[in-house]
């Protein structure tokens, strides 16, 4: 596609469900990152993916999160038994190594 | 002390002026990143370096290893270049998506 696509560009959950987010990258692009923006606060980095590479864990907050990439081209961000704390806008980026692409977002609510 | 710091936090100006944003860093970096993000949430990376300088259109981004500050700096700067600017570190020895994110600085230019 023309850009970085992610899907649901909204969605609210009830607390202890479990959300899938998804992140459609730029074609081609080896990297791809996922972050999140809480409220009233900055940007925080969650889980980095490069090629073939063993992916970058370090930030994902608990082990409710995880993510996969397959196929080296769509990733899947999911979060167990989502918590209040886990509403946030979700970006995901990509790029070919150099200058990052990023979606829109998928807003996250838990209620 | 956050490890990625900006200011000045919010910052008004007049349509043609020259702006100044500063970023201070305390860790070892492999690259620094400018992000802007727009009222609607959406986020473009503007500048990824590692030293020097670098220009795009109205747009300079420079970066002082030795002292671990960088700046970006608008030049006739218009209404449309309100959104918030970020200033982001990778950190060096961690990978390209780990960054380190400052809390922004928020840019309003009034006609």
């Amino acid at each position: 596609g023309a850009g970085v696509s992610q899907s649901p560009s909204n969605k609210v959950t009830e607390k202890g469900k479990d959300v899938e987010l998804r992140c459609d990258p730029i074609s081609g692009h080896t990297a791809l990152y996922w972050y999140r923006q809480s409220l009233g606060q900055g940007l925080e980095f969650l889980i980095y993916f490069q090629g073939n590479s063993a992916p970058d864990k370090s930030g994902l907050p608990s082990d409710r999160f995880s993510a996969e990439r397959t196929g080296g081209s769509v990733s899947t961000l999911t979060i167990q038994r989502t918590q209040q704390e886990d509403s946030a806008v979700y970006l995901c980026a990509s790029s070919l190594g150099g200058t990052a692409f990023f979606g829109q977002g998928t807003r996250l609510t838990v209620v | 002390k956050n490890e990625v710091e900006q200011s000045p936090q919010n910052l008004t100006a007049q349509e043609g002026e020259f702006i100044t944003i500063n970023c201070s860093y305390s860790v070892g970096i492999s690259a620094l990143h400018w992000l802007q993000q727009h009222p609607g949430g959406g986020i473009v990376s503007l500048f990824m370096l590692s030293s020097g300088k670098k220009k795009h259109g109205r747009l300079i981004a420079t970066i002082n290893i030795q002292e671990k500050h960088s700046s970006l700096h608008i030049t006739a700067s218009h209404p449309r270049d309100s959104a918030v600017y970020i200033c982001a570190a990778a950190n060096y020895g961690g990978s390209q998506g780990n960054l380190i994110f400052g809390k922004g600085t928020k840019l309003s230019v009034k006609p």
